[in-house]
């Protein structure tokens, strides 16, 4: 079993749909990270989170530390947003990130 | 520079042919990150450094794979003997603060490295 789950794997919205991915995790961390990689490869940090609720523009992440797991909201989706957002908790002892296999968003015109 | 950058971006390779990826972290980042993520996967942890010192390298998948970062700033991670298996994209991700699992990551763009 992975250390960090995602769902779903694949989503797919039309515009304007509020969005939600879920992250769960089986192990202890201090800190929780959502990643948006696009196409070309290159990861871009959204928010590093260690308890309550981020916002960010129309994104939105909250983490629950007792039940191991995080969320990330995205409203009024727009094609632009269509990307992978991968989970990524502080795993090892030197802080080095332990990864979700990322959810494939597609949000249609 | 303003953010991570490796190069090349693309490497071909030929099964059995050495390569060198490179890796310009942002400058001042202590921490630094070698990531190996397959087609479909999350990335996954090959080596941490803190500074020039290779803290740990538990992630490399094989003798193979070795990293360096000599004076503390550009790294390189060199592949021996390619094999086709090590088909991936090659992340590189620095952070201002020694390791720490609170610490922000910045990534590279990647370097996709195909072994035909």
């Amino acid at each position: 079993k992975n250390e960090v789950e995602q769902s779903p794997q694949n989503l797919t919205a039309q515009e304007g749909e509020f969005i939600t991915i879920n992250c769960s995790y089986s192990v202890g961390i201090s800190a929780l990270h959502w990643l948006q990689q696009h196409p070309g490869g290159g990861i871009v940090s959204l928010f590093m989170l260690s308890s309550g609720k981020k916002k960010h523009g129309r994104l939105i992440a909250t983490i629950n530390i007792q039940e191991k797991h995080s969320s990330l909201h995205i409203t009024a989706s727009h094609p632009r947003d269509s990307a992978v957002y991968i989970c990524a908790v502080g795993g090892g002892s030197q802080g080095n990130l332990i990864f979700g296999k990322g959810t494939k968003l597609s949000v249609k015109p | 520079g303003a953010g991570v950058s490796q190069s090349p971006r693309y490497k071909v390779a030929k099964r059995g042919q050495d390569v060198a990826l490179r890796c310009d972290p942002i400058s001042g980042h202590v921490s630094l990150f070698w990531y190996q993520q397959a087609l479909g996967q999350g990335p996954e942890f090959l080596t941490y450094f803190q500074n020039e010192a290779q803290l740990d390298k538990s992630g490399l998948p094989s003798d193979r794979f070795f990293a360096e970062r000599p004076e503390g700033s550009v790294s390189t991670l060199k592949i021996q003997r390619t094999q086709q298996e090590d088909s991936a994209v090659y992340l590189c991700a620095s952070s201002l603060h020694r390791g720490g699992v609170g610490t922000e990551a910045f990534f590279g763009q990647g370097t996709r490295l195909t072994v035909v």
